[in-house]
């Protein structure tokens, strides 16, 4: 069974770094095909994919946040860790930990898709 | 900002098909696979279709996905209460870092 759960602070000031930690189970970030990724919702409910962590160490961010992320992965404590510097009052979301998987005959980065994710941690950003 | 496009809302009574859609582009759909999520009120969105049309385990056959060209549908058929929801699509898009994109999402109610 596979679950993911985030932990961090549920408020940041602006211009403070965010430091997030998503701790799974059910699934080791070794085997071939798997990542672990962190999506975003607005409290107007917009979707946005932050960064990626496959099992052999690459690394994809979204182009738009890339200078303020950054994803690291500890496989022998089932945790990855996303840090975003610079937080602005515009960056409070819920911030989801997901489970990626690629799909079958296919290789590359576009090739995974999410299919767990965790309960979500809403953060705040405000002075 | 997402970059591709759901309808706000679509409502159906029970039992009835209700279809949503999702339009992108050729660096999106046009060239990568769609998924769709499923968002109940408070909790996390949820894996409906992935690879255009395959369902994981655990989801109702009512649920469907299909893809042409640059734009796809997510059909729910036979609709019930326990469908109402926030509905996602999504997909990897093909600028140079491809990031991954949702839809618009769409709020379905069953009236």
């Amino acid at each position: 069974q596979i679950t993911l759960k985030e932990s961090g602070p549920t408020l940041v000031k602006p211009t403070q770094t965010l430091t997030l930690t998503c701790t799974f189970s059910g699934f080791s970030l070794t085997t071939n095909g798997v990542g672990v990724g962190w999506i975003r919702q607005s409290p107007g409910k917009t979707l946005e994919w932050l960064a990626l962590i496959y099992w052999d160490d690459d690394m994809r961010y979204n182009p738009s946040l890339k200078s303020r992320l950054t994803i690291t992965k500890d496989t022998s404590k089932n945790q990855v860790v996303l840090t975003m510097t610079h937080m602005d009052p515009v960056d409070t979301a819920t911030y989801y930990c997901t489970h990626g998987l690629r799909r079958e005959a296919c290789s590359g980065g576009r090739c995974y898709y999410f299919d767990y994710w965790g309960q979500g941690t809403l953060v705040a950003v405000s002075s | 900002q997402s970059v591709l496009t759901q309808p706000p809302s679509a409502s159906g009574t029970p039992g009835q098909r209700v279809t949503i859609s999702c339009s992108g582009s050729t660096s999106n759909i046009g060239s990568n696979t769609v998924n769709w999520y499923q968002q109940l009120p408070g909790t996390a969105p949820r894996l409906l279709i992935y690879n255009n049309n395959q369902r994981p385990s655990g989801v109702p056959d009512r649920f469907s996905g299909s893809k042409s060209g640059t734009s796809a549908s997510l059909a729910i058929s036979g609709l019930q209460s326990e469908d109402e929801a926030d509905y996602y699509c999504a997909a990897w898009s093909d600028t140079r870092s491809g990031p991954f994109v949702f839809g618009t999402g769409t709020q379905v109610t069953v009236l």
